[in-house]
């Protein structure tokens, strides 16, 4: 079936240090790919997505690729902030109709 | 423009009591979605409404939970009675149309956390 698999927490860093969270999905067809964030007491708030192979999303410094080729769609941010701290979701969806599919999620810690 | 709007926030219930949360869309969107989120999993999609109709209720557990979502605005979902293992983080989403637009955005209320003991 359709799954997503990502990269356990959690990931503690420095600030402006470089992050790499990553993502792998199982899926028959070409879904949509999403990261989304939940921040400290938050909900859940879309992140970046990329729809098709080879497109790149990104939002707020973070940038994803979608690699058909690896079926992966990692996470990166060349320099992070404290603000960064949060629990970060890959996901996937085939349709705006269709539920969205998450990992398990990756709890993000950055010290100052 | 309001956000996802839910209530309780936080809910403390013993095995066997039955219990509901509220979900409040952002205003004209007309599909709704709740999803359960176990502590350390990824949220997980129980029902699916467009309008007040149901799309896809295929993981709820229908002998205890039951949704409804009277004149397509607001939903409510209950347990009945609740299972230790029910607790979680109940999410409520919603998006605009969700038929044949694949940029939709699904947008998240804050959530109901639920501690069965």
């Amino acid at each position: 079936g359709n799954s997503v698999t990502q990269m356990e927490g959690p990931v503690t860093l420095s600030e402006e240090a470089f992050l790499t969270i990553n993502c792998t999905y199982t899926a028959t067809g070409y879904p949509s790919l999403f990261w989304y964030v939940q921040y400290p007491g938050e909900g859940l708030q879309l992140l970046l997505k990329a729809t098709k192979a080879d497109d790149k999303g990104s939002n707020k410094g973070f940038e994803a690729t979608y690699r058909k080729e690896t079926t992966s769609f990692h996470l990166e941010k060349g320099s992070v902030q404290v603000s960064d701290s949060a629990v970060y979701f890959c996901a996937l969806r085939y349709s705006s109709a269709s539920k969205i599919i998450f990992g398990s999620g990756t709890r993000l810690s950055i010290r100052p | 423009e309001a956000g996802v709007a839910q209530s309780p926030r936080y809910k403390i219930i013993e095995k066997r009591q039955s219990v509901a949360f509220w979900c409040n869309p952002i205003s004209g969107h007309a599909t709704l979605y709740w999803y359960q989120q176990i502590l350390g999993q990824g949220p997980k999609l129980l029902i699916q409404f467009q309008n007040n109709g149901v799309v896809d209720d295929s993981q709820l557990p229908k002998d205890r939970f039951s949704a409804e979502r009277l004149k397509g605005v607001d939903s409510t979902l209950k347990i009945q009675p609740a299972k230790l293992e029910d607790s979680a983080v109940y999410l409520c989403a919603s998006s605009l149309v969700g038929q044949g637009r694949f940029e939709e955005t699904q947008y998240f209320g804050p959530g109901t956390r639920l501690l069965v003991l």
